[in-house]
């Protein structure tokens, strides 16, 4: 696609549910990172994958968050046992290899634990 | 001490004055410096980027970047109030893939 795609937008969820958020990177693009960004609290990195190396997990707030990377494409951040502290729109990048300063974001999916 | 310091405003200005942000940070090994804009319920877009100390400029925008003092600075001139959003510092020190560190970012608005 044209940009980075992220899904759902918006998702409202009950404290203590699991919850899958979908990245879908530009193509071509082989890292890809995760954001979380919360209120007053500017972005948070969370993760981040090249290529089939091991990700960077050591942004990860807890043993609940957890990320993989299909085919080197699609991206599901999954939040186990939601809490609400846990509000916040997740943000989705990716670049070009060896590009650091060519993060192109997606537009987020604002996450609201009830 | 956080690594990346930004006053998050908000900040309010009239149309066609000249802005000024800026953000301090406290890694002296941060080599890459960029600016990003974020409008309301979007992601952040790449506004500018400089490598080390100096100046770029880029049509209304100027950022400069001061290593010995470690602070950077985002110029608006003759701002609009399109440019009306929140603005973003982040640096990192190594040009490969290595996670941006951002600012809490400067929420500004430019009244006509």
């Amino acid at each position: 696609g044209a940009g980075v795609s992220q899904s759902p937008s918006n998702k409202v969820t009950e404290k203590g549910k699991d919850v899958e958020l979908r990245c879908d990177p530009i193509s071509g693009h082989t890292a890809l990172y995760w954001y979380r960004q919360s209120l007053g609290q500017g972005l948070e990195f969370l993760i981040y994958f090249q290529g089939n190396s091991a990700p960077d997990k050591s942004g990860l707030p807890s043993d609940r968050f957890s990320a993989e990377r299909t085919g080197g494409s699609v991206s599901t951040l999954t939040i186990q046992r939601t809490q609400q502290e846990d509000s916040a729109v997740y943000l989705c990048a990716s670049s070009l290899a060896g590009f650091n300063y060519g993060y192109t974001f997606g537009s987020g999916t604002r996450l609201t634990v009830v | 001490q956080k690594e990346v310091e930004q006053d998050p405003g908000p900040l309010s200005v009239p149309e066609g004055a000249i802005v000024s942000l800026n953000c301090t940070y406290s890694n002296s090994a941060f080599q890459y410096f960029m600016w990003y804009r974020q409008y309301s319920r979007k992601g952040p877009e790449l506004l500018m980027y400089t490598y080390s100390s100096g100046n770029k400029e880029d049509g209304r925008f100027t950022a400069q970047v001061d290593k010995s003092s470690k602070y950077i600075s985002l110029f608006i001139r003759d701002s609009q109030p399109s440019d009306s959003a929140t603005y973003l510092c982040a640096m990192t020190w190594n040009s490969g893939n290595t996670p941006l560190v951002f600012g809490k970012g400067t929420r500004l608005s430019v009244i006509a």
